[in-house]
């Protein structure tokens, strides 16, 4: 079965770092396309970075430059560092496998608040 | 910028049916945007309906349906049912490493 668990997530001022992590079982990352996606409260879905089981690596363009996605082929892991938090980054953070071009298959999300 | 464009919000009667839709601020949506449909309720991660413009994910009951119809993607739901009531959000591979989400769809069933 696969299974998809974020963590990671807190409370951090503007300007700070974080870094989440994304334990996958039931699949090897290394094969797969692994996204992440984030959800403002109260706001839609919005696609934040992907990491092709090439390694090839792409963002939107409101984190471009901040966060950094990669994954730890030994521990079956996909991160996402980011750095220069800004308020508006506040968001559930869901770790995704990408099938097909679709998201098919979702964690449960970590929640990442940036206030002072 | 791309703007991937969905109805904020749509009322259907148990029974119904609904067609929701996803567009594009420029330009038509194709099979080769490989759109995906995905259902939400609050509180909950979301759930892949539709993938690749119709190919239903497992265990996707057959009310439940993508296609292109126009310029746009579309998921139909045929027979709504109460627990379909939720949010909706199509996405959009737009190439080189870049998916989109529309703003996605309230579905009220009442």
């Amino acid at each position: 079965e696969v299974q998809l668990v974020e963590s990671g997530g807190g409370l951090v001022q503007p300007g700070g770092s974080l870094r989440l992590s994304c334990a996958a079982s039931g699949f090897t990352v290394s094969n797969s396309y692994m996204s992440w996606v984030r959800q403002a409260p109260g706001k839609g879905l919005e696609w934040v970075s992907v990491i092709y089981s090439g390694g090839s690596t792409y963002y939107a363009d409101s984190v471009k430059g901040r966060f950094i996605i990669s994954r730890d082929n030994s521990k079956n892991t996909v991160n996402l560092q980011m750095n220069s938090l800004r308020v508006e980054d506040t968001a559930v953070y869901f770790c995704a496998r990408l099938n097909s071009y679709a998201f098919s298959g979702w964690g449960q999300g970590t929640l990442v608040t940036v206030s002072s | 910028q791309t703007v991937v464009t969905q109805q904020p919000s749509f009322s259907v009667s148990p029974g119904g049916t609904i067609t929701l839709t996803c567009g594009l601020s420029s330009g038509s949506v194709s099979t080769s945007f490989y759109p995906s449909w995905y259902q939400q309720t609050p509180g909950q991660s979301p759930r892949t309906l539709i993938y690749n413009t119709n190919t239903r994910s497992s265990g996707v009951p057959d009310r439940f349906s993508g296609s292109i119809l126009g310029s746009k993607a579309a998921l139909t739901i045929t027979g709504a049912q109460a627990d379909d009531e939720a949010d909706y959000y199509c996405v959009l591979y737009l190439g080189s490493g870049i998916w989109v989400f529309g703003g996605g769809t309230k579905l009220t069933v009442l």
